[in-house]
């Protein structure tokens, strides 16, 4: 079974560009969450989709952040315009049920110049 | 906030000796997931307990978790030079669906 994969796997943008991440969730995994981690601080939750509804979104940032699933498939999570401090690594993970375990891909590290 | 906090943030041991990583979390929680994560590599899911639950294995793995102290704890034994990573735990909360809270990890090191 193919697991959670993030594409890309680093980019490095200016301020001001956009940049858009894909996830690609486990076949069959109707939960799907984006995470960050900003550089020394923990993992941060951003938001969740069961199927292609956002269930929660209370972690993102501000409306720079737009997250996609549209047909409740792969997911992407667009920053436009890019600053300095979305630099991080953004994670995505997925789960068959809630509560179950969350599989998370490799990560997209981002790198705002 | 109901992070979780993992404690120490460093453990450097010898290769062989058994590793202990504490976390604690504020709030009531629905399960407790450890994850390692290898130097620039993701996340890799360890083990789940659920909060009706005191312990679980997982070959070398021993968990606990102590609801009435909102902590639990990672024991990996007879440790190798392929554990070196950093440990997270994460709680998924009994009201705030299921997104996890992560604590900044233990980072461990087994010198060979």
């Amino acid at each position: 079974e193919a697991g959670v994969t993030q594409f890309p796997s680093h980019s490095v943008i200016e301020k001001g560009q956009t940049v858009t991440l894909r996830c690609d969730p486990i076949s069959g995994h109707d939960n799907l969450y984006w995470y960050r981690r900003v550089m020394g601080k923990e993992i941060k939750f951003l938001l969740h989709f069961v199927k292609e509804s956002k269930q929660d979104e209370s972690g993102m940032p501000n409306n720079r952040f737009l997250a996609e699933r549209t047909g409740g498939t792969y997911s992407t999570l667009k920053v436009q315009p890019a600053e300095l401090e979305d630099s991080g690594v953004y994670f995505c993970a997925s789960s068959h049920y809630r509560y179950n375990e969350q599989f998370f891909g490799p990560g997209t590290r981002l790198t705002v110049l | 906030s109901q992070q979780g906090e993992e404690d120490p943030q460093a453990l450097s041991i010898q290769e062989g000796e058994n590793a202990t990583m504490n976390c604690s979390y504020k709030t009531s929680i629905n399960n407790l997931q450890w994850y390692r994560q290898n130097s620039g590599r993701g996340l890799v899911h360890l083990i789940l307990i659920r909060s009706n639950e005191r312990e679980k294995h997982s070959g070398r793995l021993r968990v606990t978790l102590d609801t009435s102290k909102k902590s639990s704890s990672l024991l990996i034994t007879a440790s190798r030079a392929a554990d070196t990573a950093s440990y997270f735990c994460a709680t998924g909360g009994k009201n705030t669906g299921n997104q996890f809270y992560f604590g900044t990890g233990t980072s461990l090191t087994v010198i060979p």
